[in-house]
């Protein structure tokens, strides 16, 4: 079946302007994280989905990024304002529920660049 | 914060050489799993472990969840060339829902 996917791939853009990053989690799966990666680092969490609940949101850097999940499934993450230390690669990542819900499966990933 | 703690960062081998990174934690944890990193790819799952003292094998990769609940290793058995990437250990537990992951192990083999 179809993995989780992401768009753009990559995208380079201004400094000051907004960007909007989509993902498409596997279908059925409840829960959707979103994960920074600067550049050769770990993965950093930024907010997570899961069901109709509140997201999790304490992995945010500032407020200038938010990020929505519309009918429990495609998520978008925006960061406005871009500054040029937001720049690195955005991954998402959803799971499904049950006893292997911490088995999260990633997309591949969105390249942001700001220049 | 929870925290865990990868080694090595970074390791180069031969082909045909069998490796071994490991992950601590300050926490105990439930859950424990290991995922690789193609360049210009997102991480993608090797071993889901759940309980402590379980040893689970993938092919040439074998990784086993620490009996003190707060370690586990990852082994990989005569490397090839596409083992090249970066390995990650994440796990799960401490009071918190959220995977925490290490900081990655770059992984080079020379053929």
């Amino acid at each position: 079946g179809a993995g989780v996917s992401q768009s753009p791939s990559n995208k380079v853009t201004e400094k000051g302007k907004d960007v909007e990053l989509r993902c498409d989690p596997i279908s059925g799966h409840t829960a959707l994280y979103w994960y920074r990666q600067s550049l050769g680092q770990g993965l950093e969490f930024l907010i997570y989905f899961q069901g109709n609940s509140a997201p999790d949101k304490s992995g945010l850097p500032s407020d200038r990024f938010s990020a929505e999940r519309t009918g429990g499934s495609v998520s978008t993450l925006t960061i406005q304002r871009t500054q040029q230390e937001d720049s690195a690669v955005y991954l998402c990542a959803s799971s499904p529920l049950g006893f292997s819900y911490n088995e999260q499966f990633f997309g591949p990933g969105t390249r942001l660049t700001v220049l | 914060g929870q925290q865990l703690n990868q080694s090595p960062q970074s390791m180069f081998i031969q082909e045909g050489e069998d490796v071994s990174m490991n992950c601590t934690s300050s926490s105990i944890f439930n859950t424990w799993l290991w995922y690789k990193q193609d360049p210009g790819e997102g991480p993608v799952l090797l071993i889901a472990l759940y309980k402590a003292g379980e040893l689970t094998s993938n092919g040439r990769l074998t990784a086993q969840f620490g009996i003190t609940r707060k370690d586990s290793f990852l082994n990989i058995s005569a490397s090839i060339p596409s083992d090249v990437g970066i390995y990650f250990c994440a796990g799960q537990g401490g009071g918190s829902e959220k995977l925490v992951f290490g900081k990655g192990t770059k992984l080079t083999v020379n053929p």
